[in-house]
């Protein structure tokens, strides 16, 4: 398996126009994470989907921002207006999880967003 | 809720001993600990589940007291290549929602 895809690596937008960021599970895996990273607060987690379903989307910072799993395999995490303020290296990461089983978390490459 | 890593951060020379902590405010079911070097993804380094379970990994251990709500990374006779930021995630009631700690950054110096 290449492991988590993540698409595309460097984003370069002028604020108010839409991103949309894209990352491929790893196959078998269940349990999919969106986290956002800049140096001032660190790893943060946007939202979390388990079997395609969001479970907890309290991370999520504002309405612009809205994430979906349309199948097993496949998210996106779109941004809409953009701010400058949004520019960040945005992290999706995959694991397998069952009940009250914590397994590894696989992580892609990131995707570094540059909002001008 | 995200967990509280000691120190930020710590600068060694190689070969020596290094610890980094990670604190919860609410129960944990278990602990990650992962570490990104700069520029890339955060890795893997090992899973502790509740019960005081203490792992290994090369000259990298960590131990989790379910009491005291904390974790901790022990890295031993660090070598250059374990520079990096080390984070600890933290899974609480085993509801699988990964939440990472502020990050504690490692420099080896020769």
């Amino acid at each position: 398996d290449a492991g988590v895809i993540q698409s595309p690596r460097h984003e370069v937008t002028e604020m108010g126009q839409e991103v949309t960021l894209r990352c491929k599970l790893i196959s078998g895996h269940n349990s999919l994470f969106w986290y956002r990273q800049t140096m001032m607060r660190g790893l943060e987690l946007l939202i979390y989907f388990n079997n395609n379903v969001p479970i907890d989307d309290s991370g999520m910072p504002e309405d612009r921002f809205s994430a979906k799993m349309p199948n097993a395999s496949f998210s996106t995490l779109k941004i809409q207006p953009s701010e400058p303020r949004d520019s960040a290296v945005y992290f999706c990461a995959s694991s397998f999880s069952a009940r009250q089983v914590s397994t590894e978390a696989f992580f892609g490459q990131g995707t570094r967003l540059t909002v001008v | 809720q995200q967990p509280v890593q000691s120190p930020q951060a710590v600068i060694l020379r190689e070969g020596e001993d290094a610890v980094i902590n990670c604190s919860s405010s609410k129960a944990l079911y278990s602990v990650h600990w992962y570490r990104q070097k700069h520029g890339e993804a955060p890795v893997f380094l090992m899973i502790l589940l509740k019960g005081g379970e203490q792992k290994g990994h090369e000259k990298i251990s960590a131990s989790f007291n379910e009491k005291k709500q904390q974790s901790s990374l022990y890295l031993t006779a660090s070598q250059l290549s374990y520079s990096g930021t080390y984070f600890c995630g933290t899974d609480y009631f085993g509801n699988e929602k990964l939440t990472f700690g502020t990050g504690t950054r490692l420099t080896i110096i020769p």
